[in-house]
C-alpha cells in the first residue's frame, strides 16, 4: 500500500539559512500534518491541514511557515534557522479526521 | 489543552513474556487514542488504536484497553518477539492533532 513521502529525507544546512520540507500524503487523504521530534522527544504538533486550508497550529514558530497544494501535498518552510531546530521533521496523513499515517521524516540538521 | 502521561519510560522482557504500557490522559473529551510503534530511524507506525466508545481492542498479540472514568488506557503485548523491541509512543486526539506521551523503550531479550 502507498504510504506517506517525506522529501529530501536528510537535510543539512548552516545556521540563518532556509529549508524546505515536502510531504506527499496517502492518494486520497486530505489532511496533513507536521510534527517535530527532537532527540529522545516525542512528536510535538506542528500544524495541520485540511482540504488546503489550515485546520490547527501548535507550537510552531513564526519563522516557520506551510501550505497545502490543490494537489494536497503539503511543505513546511523554514527559514532563519537555527540550531535548535535541528530536528527530525514527520508529516502525518489522514483521510479527514481519521488514523494519521506517519512519513518516514526528514532529519533536519544545523550547523 | 490535553496532557499525556506514559510509563514506565524503559521496560525489558524476556521473549515470550508479557508486556504492558500505561498512558493516562487529562481531558475527558478526548475520544480517540492511538499506539504508535518507532523503531530507530524510521517514522511511528499506527499499531493499533481505540475509540471512547470501546473498552478493549485486540488485534493478534497486542491489545488495548480504555478506562473513560479513570482517564487512563494500556498496551498489552503477549509472546513478545525480540522484533517487538523499539520504542511504543501512546497518543490522544486533540480536535484534530494528536498529543503524544513521553515514550517507552522496550527491549525483548532473546
Amino acid at each position: 500500500a502507498a504510504g506517506v513521502i517525506q522529501s529530501p529525507r536528510h537535510l543539512i544546512k548552516e545556521k540563518r539559512e532556509t529549508a524546505t520540507l515536502k510531504c506527499y500524503p496517502i492518494p486520497r487523504h486530505d489532511t496533513v500534518y507536521w510534527y517535530q521530534q527532537g532527540p529522545g522527544q516525542d512528536p510535538q504538533f506542528l500544524i495541520s491541514f485540511y482540504e488546503k486550508m489550515q485546520s490547527d497550529k501548535g507550537s510552531i514558530p513564526d519563522r516557520f511557515s506551510a501550505q497545502q497544494f490543490s494537489d494536497y501535498h503539503s511543505e513546511l518552510n523554514m527559514s532563519s534557522l537555527e540550531l535548535g531546530d535541528s530536528a527530525l521533521y514527520f508529516c502525518a496523513s489522514s483521510l479527514q479526521i481519521n488514523e494519521q499515517f506517519f512519513g518516514p521524516g526528514t532529519r533536519l540538521t544545523v550547523l | 489543552g490535553e496532557n499525556v502521561e506514559q510509563h514506565p519510560s524503559t521496560l525489558s522482557v524476556q521473549e515470550g513474556d508479557s508486556a504492558v504500557i500505561k498512558c493516562t490522559y487529562s481531558d475527558s473529551a478526548s475520544n480517540y487514542f492511538p499506539w504508535y510503534k518507532q523503531e530507530l530511524g524510521k517514522g511511528p507506525q499506527l499499531i493499533i488504536d481505540i475509540r471512547s466508545n470501546v473498552g478493549e481492542k485486540k488485534d493478534q498479540r497486542i491489545a488495548v484497553t480504555l478506562n473513560k472514568t479513570a482517564k487512563h488506557f494500556s498496551l498489552h503485548i503477549t509472546e513478545t518477539q525480540p522484533e517487538d523491541s523499539a520504542v511504543y509512543f501512546c497518543a490522544a486526539r486533540d480536535t484534530d492533532k494528536l498529543i503524544f506521551g513521553t515514550g517507552t523503550r522496550l527491549q525483548v531479550f532473546p
